[in-house]
């Protein structure tokens, strides 16, 4: 079966740092490689994907990286604020007419001023 | 408007009661998700509808039953839960894949006690 995890459960910063958050992953046939959001009190909220044929993208103050050799995921966010504390999911996406995900462990990033 | 509604936002119930978690998007998405998230745990599918079907059961106990109405609503009926299924129910839509779907839209969940 799918199995996404993370390296690293918690993560603090000071404000204004680059923070990187790494994910594992196992399933090779999986077609895209997704970063959710998840603050207190709410749902996930996506960040950005990426496509399994890519090995960057590229956000807004966010980039995902992909190293299909390693199986390994990571997503860097730049300029880190106390605003981007929250839980951070990596997920594969998986299916034909919908969009099944499957989460990995999550990282909780802690952002001080 | 890129907002899933659900409701209630938290729902305490017996063992015995019958309830009712609802869903509602607006953005013309033909798949729809409920999602069960534990305390410190990533939220693990329970069903997909696709254009109103059923398309994935995750191997979930009948005391859970979902319903899609119309292409706008979810619901996912509970009876006879068990104090193990207190948890966040959290339901999602998406575009369809063909559609080049990729991005789940949440819900803020809802959270049940099961007393």
């Amino acid at each position: 079966g799918e199995s996404v995890g993370l390296h690293l459960p918690t993560l603090s910063v000071q404000e204004g740092d680059n923070s990187i958050i790494n994910c594992a992953y196992s399933n090779s046939a999986s077609d895209y490689f997704i970063w959710y959001k998840q603050e207190s009190g709410k749902g996930p909220q996506f960040i950005i994907d990426i496509r399994s044929n890519m090995d960057k993208r590229q956000g807004q103050r966010v980039t995902v990286l992909l190293n299909k050799t390693v199986k390994h995921l990571s997503l860097q966010i730049a300029a880190t604020q106390p605003g981007d504390s929250a839980v951070y999911f990596c997920a594969v996406l998986s299916g034909t007419s919908y969009g099944k995900l499957t989460f990995g462990q999550g990282t909780i990033l802690t952002v001080h001023p | 408007d890129t907002e899933v509604t659900q409701t209630p936002k938290h729902l305490v119930m017996g063992m015995t009661n019958k309830k009712s978690l609802k869903c509602e998007q607006h953005m013309g998405h033909r798949a729809m998700y409920w999602y069960k998230q534990k305390a410190k745990k990533p939220p693990e599918l329970m069903f997909v509808y696709s254009y109103e079907k059923l398309s994935i059961n995750e191997s979930v106990p009948s005391r859970f039953s979902p319903e899609c109405p119309n292409s706008s609503l979810l619901n996912l009926h509970l009876h006879a839960l068990q104090p193990e299924d207190s948890a966040l129910y959290l339901c999602a839509s998406s575009q369809a894949r063909g559609a080049g779907g990729t991005e789940a839209f949440f819900g803020q969940g809802t959270r049940l006690t099961v007393v």
